[in-house]
């Protein structure tokens, strides 16, 4: 079975402070791995699709790393604002086992 | 433009009912998928679909079948719904079935199995 873990399960974050959340997974047979932010009652969108060690990604405030080496990503969103509040999914790529995701970070950002 | 629709939003049926939930993809996509959001929360992949192959076919109950009429579609046919089917089904596509291409998610579809 494969584990992809995400820590923290839920997080409170004030707007304006920085944040970082961890993925972790099984760093064998490593093909890529996604992220996703997926907001209430919407459908989860990509962020990134990271495939090389040492890789870094960013997308406006948020920006992500990855360390395949020992099994895991960070995504950090600098300088929260509200509309950032969302559950934000990893997922492991390893080929024909298609994606396997985390349980996801819950992030809430409070005025 | 919606790029990934699925219908119906919401289904609510009777144990041992067939259904279906139908998806559709404007984007030219080449690979569609099915995943099931389960009662923890977890989105787990059921199948997905290459150019009318299926590539993926995770544990799933054969009473779920993928039926794909073009690559615009992928349609999810279950027979004799059981309560344990209870779930949000999503459908996804993406540009080609390798591990690097971004997946976009249609909106979901509640299924409430009574």
């Amino acid at each position: 079975i494969l584990n992809v873990e995400q820590s923290p399960q839920s997080l409170h974050v004030q707007e304006g402070d920085s944040t970082n959340f961890t993925c972790s997974f099984p760093s064998s047979n490593f093909y890529a791995l996604h992220w996703y932010r997926w907001e209430t009652a919407k459908s989860p969108e990509a962020l990134f699709v990271m495939t090389l060690n040492g890789d870094e990604k960013k997308k406006g405030r948020i920006s992500a790393t990855l360390n395949t080496k020992e099994g895991y990503s960070y995504l950090y969103i600098k300088g929260s604002q509200p509309e950032d509040s969302a559950t934000y999914l990893c997922a492991l790529a390893r080929g024909a086992d298609g994606l396997t995701f985390g349980k996801g970070t819950h992030l809430i950002i409070q005025p | 433009d919606t790029a990934v629709s699925q219908t119906p939003k919401y289904l609510v049926t009777q144990m041992g009912n067939d259904k279906s939930i139908k998806c559709e993809q404007n984007l030219g996509h080449d690979t569609m998928y099915w995943y099931k959001q389960d009662s923890k929360k977890f989105l787990k992949i059921m199948f997905s679909y290459n150019n009318k192959e299926l590539i993926i076919n995770e544990t799933v109950p054969n009473r779920f079948s993928p039926k794909s009429p073009d690559k615009a579609h992928l349609n999810l046919h279950i027979n004799s719904l059981e309560l344990g089917d209870s779930a949000v089904y999503f459908c996804a596509s993406s540009q080609e079935s390798d591990d690097y291409n971004e997946q976009f998610f249609g909106p979901g579809t509640r299924l409430t199995v009574l």
